[in-house]
């Protein structure tokens, strides 16, 4: 079975500054890779993806994301965070093989932004 | 129109009450979701289903129970809530690759 783990619960960074979220998956294959944002009192909303291919994916909002294989990392990251990028971030993993679309995601790290 | 509509959005019930959480998505995919999330805990699956006659438990279905309706409806029911069910609940749909699209979430407090 996969598992994701976020080690960061919580990282306050100031606005025009660089971030980057951890996140460590453990699958048996090459996964399924996803980062979800859900502002508050909203459900998540798809960052972006990794299936295959190109392991640095372009996501919505100036998000990228790195899949590396030999550190099980798909870490996401923007250049320039804005104040309205407060929000929690989730990582999320699907097989490859099998039931694809059932997700395992991580516990989530909220993301504070200094002005 | 929202994708993935969920009613109620805020529930307050008593110990022992049947309740039901409705779900519907325009989005015309057969796979529906439903998730609990808790502070700290992340997103956790009480059942999914991957067409109309498909239901399958998730890690935390126990004092849950879902109906397919059709392929846009899939409702979670609470046969008898307790208190530690107070959470906030998501519906949601996805293509078979797992790309998901989220309802705006019902706030259910149990007391």
């Amino acid at each position: 079975a996969q598992s994701v783990t976020q080690p960061d619960i919580h990282i306050t960074v100031s606005e025009g500054a660089s971030l980057e979220l951890r996140c460590n998956y453990s699958y048996g294959a090459t996964p399924y890779l996803f980062w979800y944002v859900q502002s508050p009192g909203q459900g998540l909303q798809l960052l972006l993806k990794y299936f295959s291919g190109d392991t640095l994916v372009q996501g919505i909002k100036g998000f990228e994301a790195e899949f590396k294989r030999s550190q099980s990392s798909f870490n996401l990251r923007k250049p320039s965070v804005h104040w309205s990028d407060a929000a929690e971030y989730f990582c999320a993993v699907g097989a490859s093989t099998g039931t694809a679309s059932k997700l395992t995601f991580g516990t989530g790290t909220r993301l504070q932004v200094t002005l | 129109d929202a994708d993935v509509t969920q009613t109620p959005r805020n529930r307050i019930t008593k110990t022992g009450k049947r309740i039901m959480l409705e779900c519907s998505q325009t989005k015309g995919h057969d796979r529906m979701y439903w998730y609990r999330q808790d502070p700290g805990l992340g997103l956790q699956l009480i059942y999914y289903s991957f067409d109309v006659k498909d239901i399958n438990k998730g890690e935390i279905s126990d004092g849950y129970s879902v109906s397919r309706q059709a392929q846009a409806k899939f409702s979670l029911s609470l046969e008898s809530a307790i208190p530690n069910q107070t959470a906030l609940y998501f519906c949601a749909t996805s293509d078979f690759l797992g790309s998901y699209t989220f309802g705006s979430g019902t706030r259910l407090t149990v007391v």
